[in-house]
């Protein structure tokens, strides 16, 4: 069955210190992986998507397929960081279906 | 504001009763989704529209029903058969299957549904 797990629910660090919210992935045929966030008080919107290979905000994510994960890094936070993130992968036909992780609050202190 | 808009923001519905979320798009796209979203859970999908006049189950469709009639519209009916429908509904539009398979999702604001 398809699935994405988020296996953090919380992630704290401090400002200027490395984040890696991670994501893993079940899927038999070929994965399109997506990070959604959601600010506070904000509509969640399209972070990142594995095959524009793009870095948003600094974030960054790339697609391990032998390790089925889509892990999101950014290499030294900042406090607007701080929001709920989410990993999606899409499936179907004509990619029909976006499948979210449970997601991981990221809370970064000054 | 534009794109997607949810109405109401909040909902308060006795139990037994029958209660319409509304989500209308103005950005031309084919496909509507609704998603549910409790906390500790994510989002799960409810139902979704790849064109009007046809739509699919998503993973929790139970006690749901959807209709699209119209392409700019995908409302929502919670009907008294949900055993648990008090959450944070999620309306989503993308521009369809003939899209980029790249292409995400554009998100409505939500509606707080609470049975009462």
């Amino acid at each position: 069955a398809q699935r994405v797990t988020q296996p953090e629910k919380l992630l704290s660090v401090f400002k200027g210190a490395p984040v890696e919210l991670k994501c893993n992935y079940s899927y038999s045929g070929s994965p399109e992986l997506f990070w959604y966030v959601q600010y506070s008080r904000q509509r969640l919107q399209l972070l990142l998507r594995h095959i524009s290979r793009e870095s948003i905000k600094g974030f960054t994510a790339d697609l391990n397929k032998g390790e089925t994960s889509f892990h999101l890094k950014k290499p030294f936070a900042q406090e607007e960081d701080s929001a709920m993130y989410y990993c999606a992968l899409s499936i179907g036909r004509g990619s029909d279906k976006l499948i979210f992780g449970t997601g991981t609050r990221l809370q970064v202190f000054p | 504001d534009g794109g997607i808009t949810q109405s109401p923001k909040y909902l308060f519905r006795k139990e037994g009763q029958n209660v319409t979320l509304s989500c209308e798009q103005n950005l031309n796209h084919d496909a509507m989704y609704w998603y549910r979203q409790d906390p500790g859970q994510g989002l799960r999908l409810i139902y979704y529209s790849q064109i009007v006049n046809d739509f699919q189950k998503g993973d929790i469709a139970e006690g749901y029903s959807v209709s699209r009639e119209k392409k700019e519209s995908f409302p929502l009916t919670v009907t008294s058969a949900q055993k648990n429908p008090t959450a944070f509904y999620l309306c989503a539009s993308r521009r369809g299957p003939r899209a980029p398979a790249n292409y995400g999702y554009t998100f409505g604001s939500g509606t707080r549904l609470t049975v009462v």
